[in-house]
C-alpha cells in the first residue's frame, strides 16, 4: 500500500532544542494530520490540518498543511524528554475514507 | 468518557488457533478501522469499513476477517490462515465528514503473540 515520506526518519536531539519534521506525498490530500506513539500504546492525535497554507498551533508544536497539498510539517520548539517517541503523519482525500501514513519519525530528546 | 477500547491488551494464541481482537467506540462515528504495526514499523491498513453492514480490504486482509454488525463495534478476527500473525493491532474510527472534522482517533492497541 501506499505510504506517506516522512524525514528524518530518526533523530537524537538535546533537551531544548527545536524540532522539524515533515512529511511529502505524489497524491494532493485536504486533511493532514500529525501522531505521536508512545511504546507499547496507540497514537494519540497531537493536530489536524484542513486547509492549504494553514499553520496551527498546539502548545509547543506547530503543523503547516502544503501550499501544493502534497506535504506537511511539524515543528516542536524548546523539546523536553517526554517529547520522547514516534511521530507519523498522515493524509486523507476524503473520496477514499482511507488514511495514509508516514513511515514514522523517532524521536529521542537527550536530557 | 467517550473513546476507542480494545480488549484484551495483550493476547495469547497457539498456532493455529483463530482468535478475536475486539473494538468498541463510543464517539458515534461512522467509519472504522484496523491496522497491523510490526516492531519499528509504520501502519498498515487490514480493513475498514464505512457503515454498518459493510467492510473493505485494506493492504493486507488476507487472513483476517472482520463484520461490522453494530455501529459502535468491529472486530477482527485473526484466521489461521495468516502466516505471521504476532504484532501490534490497532482499531481506529472517524466521523468522515465531507466538509471537516476528518480526525481519526485510535483505540490502546492488542499486542497479539502467537506461539
Amino acid at each position: 500500500g501506499q505510504q506517506l515520506n516522512q524525514s528524518p526518519q530518526s533523530m537524537f536531539i538535546q533537551e531544548g532544542e527545536d524540532v522539524s519534521m515533515n512529511c511529502t506525498s505524489s497524491s494532493i490530500f485536504n486533511t493532514w494530520l500529525w501522531y505521536k506513539q508512545d511504546p507499547g500504546e496507540g497514537p494519540v492525535l497531537l493536530i489536524a490540518l484542513y486547509k492549504a497554507g494553514e499553520l496551527t498551533s498546539n502548545g509547543r508544536l506547530t503543523a503547516q498543511f502544503g501550499i501544493t497539498r502534497k506535504d506537511s510539517f511539524l515543528n516542536i520548539s524548546a523539546s523536553i524528554p517526554s517529547d520522547v517517541g514516534i511521530y507519523f503523519c498522515a493524509g486523507l482525500n476524503s473520496g477514499t475514507y482511507k488514511y495514509i501514513f508516514g513511515t514514522g519519525t523517532r524521536l529521542k530528546v537527550l536530557a | 468518557d467517550g473513546g476507542i477500547t480494545q480488549s484484551p491488551k495483550y493476547l495469547f494464541r497457539k498456532e493455529g488457533q483463530n482468535v478475536t481482537l475486539s473494538c468498541e467506540q463510543n464517539l458515534n462515528h461512522d467509519a472504522m478501522y484496523w491496522y497491523r504495526q510490526d516492531p519499528g514499523q509504520g501502519l498498515r491498513l487490514i480493513y475498514y469499513s464505512q457503515i454498518v453492514n459493510d467492510f473493505q480490504k485494506g493492504d493486507i486482509a488476507e487472513g483476517y476477517s472482520v463484520s461490522r454488525e453494530k455501529k459502535e463495534s468491529f472486530p477482527l478476527t485473526v484466521t489461521s490462515a495468516q502466516k505471521n500473525p504476532t504484532a501490534f493491532y490497532l482499531c481506529a474510527s472517524s466521523m468522515l465528514s465531507l466538509a471537516s472534522y476528518n480526525e481519526q482517533f485510535f483505540g490502546p492497541g492488542t499486542r497479539l503473540t502467537v506461539l
